[in-house]
């Protein structure tokens, strides 16, 4: 079944520690990206990635950092997560990125 | 920014009627999207209409777009109580000279098709 699958689905940390939020996809697709939902906000672009090694920052990058080693990989990470990034976080893929975008099951972020 | 507005930020209706959506944009665009959200879920393409385009449809579904006045409109046809869920336009803005670009959403619709 063609998905995009995140990890994990909920997440309560403390300030400063260090978390990974993976996605995965299975559709062979270039175009992969990172968003954040927060109420009355909609979706909000964190980083992009078009093709393996090549990423770039969205409308609200600061405090994250991504990687794109693999083609169906990638990785969200906060390196000191704060709580102002508690929200609702959702990963996508799409074949060229012009094209419609598949979403992960998103990631429930909660930073005390 | 070139965020899309939907306009009504929510809509309540009755099962039967039909519901429409409005979006806006700022800037030309290659394609705009629509996007369907169960509460807390992930979001589900509906429909793509493409900037040379001036109507499609899906189903129930019927989108509008009028790049001169850089709006496109959603309706949803015999609405069910199923279809209760949010509603997101988006976007897609290529860089100049290229086939990539980005995706920028809206801030959503929130229907609510009552029984």
């Amino acid at each position: 079944e063609a998905q995009v699958t995140q990890n994990p689905r909920y997440l309560i940390t403390v300030t400063g520690k260090k978390l990974t939020v993976t996605c995965s996809q299975n559709m062979n697709h270039e175009y992969m990206s990172w968003y954040r939902q927060d109420p009355g906000l909609g979706l909000r672009q964190i980083y992009y990635s078009m093709n393996v090694e090549v990423t770039d920052k969205g409308d609200v990058p600061e405090g994250y950092k991504v990687s794109r080693k693999e083609k169906r990989n990638f990785p969200l990470i906060l390196e000191s997560p704060s709580p102002n990034q508690t929200s609702l976080y959702f990963c996508a893929s799409s074949l060229s990125g012009v094209d419609e975008a598949f979403f992960g099951q998103g990631t429930r972020l909660t930073v005390v | 920014s070139q965020q899309g507005e939907e306009d009504p930020q929510a809509l309540s209706i009755q099962e039967g009627e039909n519901a429409t959506m409005n979006c806006s944009y700022k800037t030309s665009i290659n394609n705009l999207q629509w996007y369907r959200q169960n509460s807390g879920r992930g979001l589900v393409h509906l429909i793509l209409i493409r900037s040379n385009e001036r109507e499609k449809h899906s189903g129930r579904l019927r989108v509008t777009l009028d790049t001169s006045k850089k709006s496109s409109s959603l309706l949803i046809t015999a609405s069910r109580a199923a279809d209760t869920a949010s509603y997101f336009c988006a976007s897609f803005l290529a860089d100049r000279g290229s086939t990539l670009g980005r995706l920028y959403f809206g801030r959503g619709t929130q229907l609510t098709v009552w029984p």
